[in-house]
């Protein structure tokens, strides 16, 4: 079963505008990451915030997590047309060396 | 040679048959994950090879199993094929106990089943 579950499943917005997307997940997390795919190709890797962070940044994104909801939320600012994809959020939990167990997305449609 | 690389990129075969699916890792990474995405959902684990040896499987039966090679390398193999099995199916590296930076995935296979 997937650990983590993104909310909205679809996003549609205008160019420019911020678009928020939210993941939950059910056990305990060594860390969450996020992932962005481009029309069914290969993932790419977008962010990684362990569990004793609570914010983290990269260049117009921004990460946070709350550990006591168990749950993660990306923020993409000033959205362009390539942001079109999907999103996933991943987790990595402590009972499992390493494994990533991937929620099923959100698809995020930015329209020019 | 960085990045890693998937082969084939896409594969049709016929129900009952088999297939292998080929990966070769990013330079430095000592992991290797293979994952199964149906259309519209998300990657589904399958299993996860460290040191040639498999660490941690998915649901998924046994006519799935994998290979790692001393080089990282490493190979899926479906038997017994069934419709269901049509996907695309990536394979991601990773270096235990760095996970600053997440898995490196492939382009993918694209299988299908007829």
């Amino acid at each position: 079963s997937q650990q983590g579950e993104e909310d909205p499943q679809a996003l549609s917005i205008q160019e420019g505008e911020n678009a928020t997307m939210n993941c939950s997940y059910k056990t305990s997390i060594n860390n969450l990451q996020w992932y962005r795919q481009n029309s069914g190709r290969g993932l790419v890797h977008l962010i990684l915030i362990r569990s004793n962070e609570r914010e983290k940044h990269s260049g117009r994104l921004r990460v946070t997590l709350d550990t006591s909801k168990k749950s993660s939320s990306l923020l993409i600012t000033a959205s362009r047309a390539a942001d079109t994809a999907s999103y996933f959020c991943a987790t990595a939990a402590r009972t499992s060396y390493d494994k990533v167990i991937f929620g099923p997305g959100t698809s995020l449609s930015v329209i020019p | 040679e960085t990045g890693v690389t998937q082969s084939p990129t896409h594969l049709i075969k016929t129900r009952g048959q088999q297939v292998t699916l080929r990966c070769s890792s990013q330079s430095g990474h000592n992991t290797v994950s293979w994952y199964q995405q149906a259309l519209g959902q998300g990657p589904q684990f399958i299993f996860q090879y460290y040191r040639e040896e498999e660490n941690g499987r998915g649901n998924f039966p046994p006519r799935f199993s994998g290979l790692q090679f001393p080089n990282y390398s490493s190979e899926l193999n479906v038997n017994a094929l069934e419709l269901d099995d049509s996907a695309l199916y990536l394979c991601a590296s990773s270096l235990v106990g760095d996970r600053g930076d997440g898995y490196t995935f492939g382009s993918g296979t694209r299988l299908t089943v007829v």
